[in-house]
C-alpha cells in the first residue's frame, strides 16, 4: 500500500545527543518536504527536496540537515540538540499540484 | 510577502454545518488546500480547488472560492463529533511549495 512512514514517532533525548529522524515514501514521489510544528500551531517549512541529490533549505532557518540519496528516503539529522529543537517534526511528499501527503509525524522532546 | 490567515476557533453543535474560512493573500496561487490535523498525527489532505473554479463539492465538503477578494471558505454539512480537528488552509507557492495558515481549531458539541 502507498504510503509515508516516519520513525521513531516519538523521541525522548538529552542534550548535546546526534539524533535522526527518518521519513520514507513507497509512492515514488519526487518532492519530499520536512516541517517544523508546535503542538496546535502552523506549520513552517525547513527542507524540501525536489528529487535525489537535490535538497534546499526552507523558510524558516534550522540547524537540522537532510540527505537525499534515494528518491523514497528523506531523513532529517540533528547533529546536536538542544531543548529549542523540542517539536513535532512532519515529513510530507508530492508528486502534483494535488496536495502534499503527510506522515504521522515525530514528537521530539529535548531535555 | 505570502500570507493566509484563518480565525482560530470554531465551536459548532453536532448536526449543524460549520464554515472555517481562510484569506490568502498570493494571487498568483494556482490550487488552494484544506488538510485536516487529528490530535498527535499528522495531517491528511481533505480537498482541493483549482483557481479557475468557484466552488467545489466532496460529500459533505464544499469548498467556496472567491478568487477577487482572496477568500477561501470550506463547509462541513451536518457536523460530527469526529469532524472536531485543526483545519489548516494552504496555498501553493510555486514549486509545489504550500504555505499554510495557522489552523482553525473546530469543537463540535452536541
Amino acid at each position: 500500500e502507498a504510503d509515508i512512514y516516519q520513525t521513531p514517532r516519538y523521541l525522548v533525548i538529552g542534550t548535546g545527543k546526534k539524533i535522526t529522524l527518518e521519513c520514507s515514501q513507497t509512492m515514488g514521489h519526487d518532492k519530499m518536504y520536512w516541517y517544523q510544528q508546535d503542538p496546535g500551531m502552523e506549520l513552517h517549512l525547513i527542507h524540501y527536496s525536489y528529487g535525489v541529490n537535490s535538497t534546499e533549505k526552507g523558510d524558516l532557518s534550522s540547524e537540522s540537515t537532510v540527505s537525499r540519496i534515494r528518491t523514497e528516503h528523506f531523513p532529517l539529522t540533528l547533529e546536536s540538540a538542544r531543548p529549542s529543537h523540542t517539536s513535532q517534526y512532519l515529513c510530507a511528499s508530492s508528486e502534483s499540484t494535488r496536495g502534499q501527503f503527510f506522515g504521522p509525524g515525530t514528537r521530539l522532546t529535548v531535555l | 510577502g505570502e500570507d493566509v490567515e484563518q480565525s482560530l476557533f470554531l465551536s459548532v453543535r453536532e448536526g449543524d454545518s460549520s464554515v472555517i474560512n481562510c484569506t490568502y493573500t498570493d494571487s498568483s496561487s494556482t490550487y488552494l488546500y484544506w488538510y485536516k490535523q487529528e490530535p498527535g498525527a499528522g495531517l491528511q489532505l481533505l480537498t482541493y480547488i483549482f483557481s479557475n473554479m468557484d466552488m467545489k463539492q466532496d460529500q459533505r465538503l464544499t469548498v467556496l472560492l472567491n478568487k477577487k477578494d482572496k477568500h477561501l471558505s470550506l463547509r462541513i454539512a451536518d457536523t460530527q463529533t469526529g469532524d472536531s480537528a485543526i483545519y489548516f488552509c494552504a496555498e501553493s507557492s510555486g514549486y509545489n511549495k504550500l504555505i499554510f495558515g495557522a489552523g482553525t481549531r473546530l469543537a463540535v458539541h452536541p
